[in-house]
């Protein structure tokens, strides 16, 4: 069965910290995808990234940052240089064999983690 | 392009009544899934629809159901409301997630049972 842990609870930084924000999975599966998702106190989910399990390249879209590891099984996110406005919850997901139309459109979600910037 | 819409917002119900969800996809989206979040249980998949038809459903009671019409526009309906349905209600647009296209999401619907 697929499962999406992210083990911290709540962060707290001051602004200008880096930050890390840890996820790990488990799956059966060799083809799936990892998702990061920010929910602002609006509660819209707000797509960050997606990255396929073909594709281990780390990517870097401004302050933000992942690093995805099949050997650990982890994808975290690491935010540079955090600003008050980061202030959110995020959260990693897994979609597994998406073509699998019985998988269709679900994704398998983490608690969330609480980053809190602080001024 | 406009993004995805659900209404109502907020709705304040009862023990016992009924409701009904609504989530209009991105124009020429043809995929909707349904989530229900709450602080217990996190982040849960209720049900996918592609071009009117069920396709996939997550592990919930027969008192939700779902259906989506030809303009590819989606409701949700849960009846006789518990307390434990309080949630955020969101649903998520894509192509076609089977086809590994990206889902957008709504701004949520609040459901508060009393």
């Amino acid at each position: 069965a697929q499962k999406v842990t992210q083990a911290q609870t709540e962060i707290s930084v001051v602004e200008k910290e880096d930050v890390t924000l840890d996820c790990v999975y488990e799956t059966r599966d060799t083809t799936y995808y990892l998702f990061w998702y920010k929910q602002p106190p609006s509660g819209e989910l707000v797509f960050l990234i997606r990255r396929n399990s073909f594709d281990e390249q780390n990517e870097i879209s401004g302050r933000y940052s992942w690093n995805f590891q099949k050997s650990t099984s982890s994808f975290n996110f690491t935010i540079t240089a955090s600003q008050v406005v980061d202030s959110a919850v995020y959260f990693c997901a897994l979609s597994e064999a998406p073509e699998r139309v019985t998988n269709a459109g679900k994704s398998t979600f983490g608690d969330g983690t609480t980053l809190t910037v602080k001024p | 392009k406009a993004g995805v819409t659900q209404t109502p917002r907020y709705l304040i119900k009862t023990r016992g009544q009924q409701v009904t969800l609504s989530c209009s996809p991105i124009s020429g989206h043809r995929s909707v899934s349904w989530y229900q979040q709450t602080p217990g249980q996190g982040l849960q998949f209720l049900f996918e629809y592609f071009s009117e038809t069920q396709r996939n459903k997550g592990n919930f009671p027969g008192r939700f159901s779902g259906r989506q019409f030809s303009n590819s526009r989606s409701e949700m309906n849960v009846s006789t409301l518990e307390l434990g349905d309080s949630a955020l209600y969101l649903c998520a647009s894509s192509l076609d997630p089977a086809a590994n296209n990206e889902q957008f999401f709504g701004p949520g619907t609040r459901l508060t049972v009393l």
